[in-house]
């Protein structure tokens, strides 16, 4: 347990659905990230969010949409994918963006485009 | 560009010493970090250098050079729960995490 917890684990959805991944931390850190791990090539950054802010947004296509209601919980909206898009999607947090701090990610949402 | 190298895959057989290397070109160092990733499971942080030399912990040590831009961490006593992936991963001038793609460690009995 590393105190970053992600659901739903696996996810299999169509191309014109609608879903929304979560993730909690119970850490009281400042900064949480949206990663996609896809096999073979490093991680992604996709989102980073500090105090609920959102700081980066790396390009991400917008069929990927993002929300931090407060510093515990992440969502990731999302809509319209492609299969393209099948990977393991990990949260991670931090106690704060810019720092040297580790990240504390969860276990992660194996998402299946069909 | 920026880059981190290590090898896709490793083999290594139980009670014996791995070295997993890491190179990278970044624009710029704040502190290299490994983590471990078990098969369906979160990376977990195993060791962050930033000076150059060795830092042991337990069974598991990392070793950074900052002028040739090379990182090893070495596995003694190998056990079969470290049968895993091992990320390197360099914090940037802008203090952005650059990750390599990982190396998946196979211990055999």
């Amino acid at each position: 347990e590393t105190g970053v917890t992600q659901t739903p684990r696996h996810l299999v959805m169509g191309m014109t659905n609608k879903k929304s991944l979560k993730c909690e931390q119970h850490l009281g850190h400042n900064a949480m990230y949206w990663y996609k791990q896809s096999a073979k090539k490093p991680l992604e950054l996709m989102f980073v969010y500090s105090l609920e802010e959102r700081v980066e947004n790396n390009s991400v296509p917008s069929r990927f949409s993002p929300e931090c209601p407060n510093s515990s919980h992440l969502f990731l909206h999302l809509h319209t994918l492609q299969p393209e898009d099948s990977a393991l999607y990990l949260c991670a947090s931090s106690q704060e963006t810019g720092g040297v701090g580790e990240q504390y990610f969860g276990p992660g949402t194996r998402l299946t485009v069909t | 560009g920026q880059n981190i190298d290590q090898p896709t895959e490793m083999t290594a057989t139980e009670g014996a010493i791995v070295q997993i290397n890491c190179t990278y070109q970044t624009s710029g160092f704040n502190g290299l970090f490994w983590y471990q990733q078990h098969a369906g499971e979160a990376p977990t942080f195993l060791s962050y250098n930033v000076l150059d030399g060795l830092e042991e912990k337990g069974r598991f040590s990392s070793f950074l050079s900052r002028s040739k831009g090379y990182s090893y961490l070495l596995l003694k006593e190998l056990q079969m729960k470290d049968s895993a992936s091992y990320l390197c991963a360099v914090l940037d001038s802008n203090y952005q995490l650059i990750w390599g793609a990982g190396t998946k460690l196979i211990i055999k009995p």
